[in-house]
């Protein structure tokens, strides 16, 4: 069952616009998230975390969103380079459960 | 800094063989783990490692088992590889503190059983 849920498995979007990926959990004790990025043949690589004492943590172009009540957590990209293109995964840092990725294209 | 290093990178297995998949850490990390990725599916965790000393079994440990052989190394053997266990295998780090959570990576071991 799967705790971590990424329910898009692609997305692209044209260069310099915004990319919004999702992801959804179901268990309300995670208390920590992180997003990962992955380029074909390399392991995941750290991108930004959020507490759940927080409800929004920015780091340069990448900003994470998490809504509690809802389960739900967003990284927006803003705005989208062509190297961002990769697969992103979301994971409950506590438990290292990691969702299924969002491959995504940036199209210049 | 090499962070994470796993050997091999391919391999190619018949059902019933055994291998051991390497994983070397020097950033002086005390927990290591052991993933594997198969599409549509993410990264589910093998076995974990908290410390040197101690493992534990993640979401997928049949068929596999761990050693930890001192705070760098750890390592992952298949006993009597079957096809099911084609995956992509990743090997991870996280230290201490703030950052615990943060896990580092290797770049994987792609391995196939025929």
């Amino acid at each position: 069952d799967q705790q971590v849920k990424q329910n898009s498995p692609s997305l692209s979007v044209q260069e310099g616009r915004i990319s919004i990926l999702n992801c959804d959990y179901t268990n309300s004790m995670f208390d920590y998230f992180l997003w990962y990025k992955k380029y074909p043949a390399e392991g995941p690589t750290f991108l930004i975390s959020i507490s759940s004492i927080k409800d929004k943590n920015e780091d340069g172009r990448f900003t994470v969103f998490l809504n509690k009540s809802a389960k739900h957590l967003s990284l927006h990209i803003v705005p989208s380079q062509p190297g961002d293109s990769a697969v992103y995964f979301c994971a409950a840092g506590n438990q290292f459960y990691f969702g299924t990725g969002t491959s995504l294209t940036v199209i210049p | 800094n090499a962070g994470v290093t796993q050997t091999p990178k391919f391999q190619v297995l018949k059902t019933g063989q055994s291998m051991t998949l390497q994983c070397a850490q020097d950033m002086n990390h005390n927990s290591m783990y052991w993933y594997r990725q198969d599409p549509g599916m993410g990264l589910r965790l093998i076995y974990y490692s908290a410390s040197e000393g101690t493992t534990d079994k993640g979401e997928v440990p049949n068929g596999y088992n761990v050693s930890r052989l001192n705070k760098r190394e750890f390592s992952l053997r298949l006993e009597s590889a079957a096809p099911s266990q084609t995956s992509v295998y990743f090997c991870a780090s996280s230290g201490q503190g703030s950052s615990k959570n943060i896990q580092y990576f290797g770049a994987g071991t792609r391995l196939s059983v025929l």
